[in-house]
């Protein structure tokens, strides 16, 4: 069975630093990898998802993820934290064996300092 | 932009009582789906549906839980006899054809307090 860790239950950052959240994953078939976002009172939106094209992968308000298959991870990133970017962030797994099911990790809730 | 929509936003109810969970999927999407975030916990799978009929259901969706599409457009969520321990909240969500690469779209929830 796939699941899915994110290390830090909560990231603070200052505005203008670079965000890094973790997520590693476990599947015993290759993945496909979700980052979604949870603003306060807002259901969940993709940000990005890798499904094998490319190992690094551009989303929204721009973050990025990268692949690495060596370490099982997809961490996310974006070089410059806006105010805007507080929220929950949700790692997510799914694995192409008929489930369709998304595996959620268990979020990191980004705060972003003045 | 579609999206997904739930109503209500919000509810609150009486131990063992029923409850009805509303949600419009995106209206040319085929899956649809409901997780549930129990409060400082992941979320979770439920169940998913497709061509009227249950797909996929984890070990949470018991007998006390239902799923419906009873019209062209709503998705319903039913807990015949709520518990304390399923206050959460409520996430529907839908795929236009339920690839594994797809990305599922969710709606803002739904808020379900059981007392």
């Amino acid at each position: 069975a796939q699941s899915v860790t994110q290390l830090g239950s909560h990231v603070s950052v200052s505005e203008g630093a670079l965000v890094l959240l973790r997520c590693n994953y476990s599947s015993s078939v290759p993945p496909y990898l979700f980052w979604y976002v949870q603003y306060p009172n807002q259901g969940l939106q993709l940000l990005l998802k890798y499904t094998s094209a490319a190992t690094l992968v551009k989303g929204i308000n721009g973050f990025e993820a990268e692949f690495k298959k060596s370490e099982t991870s997809f961490h996310l990133t974006k070089p410059s934290a806006h105010m805007s970017d507080a929220a929950e962030y949700f790692c997510a797994v799914r694995v192409d064996t008929g489930r369709r099911a998304l595996t959620f990790g268990s979020g990191t809730r980004l705060q972003v300092q003045p | 932009e579609p999206e997904v929509t739930q109503t209500p936003s919000h509810q609150v109810t009486q131990m063992g009582q029923e409850v009805i969970l509303r949600c419009v999927p995106i209206s040319n999407h085929l899956y649809f789906y409901w997780y549930r975030q129990i409060l400082g916990q992941k979320v979770e799978f439920l169940v998913s549906f497709y061509n009227n009929e249950i797909s996929e259901k984890s070990e949470i969706f018991d007998d006390q839980f239902s799923v419906e599409r009873p019209d062209g457009s709503n998705f319903t969520l039913k807990i015949r006899s709520t518990k304390l321990e399923d206050s959460a909240m409520y996430f529907c969500a839908s795929s236009e054809f339920g690839g594994p690469a797809e990305t599922q779209y969710f709606g803002p929830g739904t808020r379900l307090l059981v007392l």
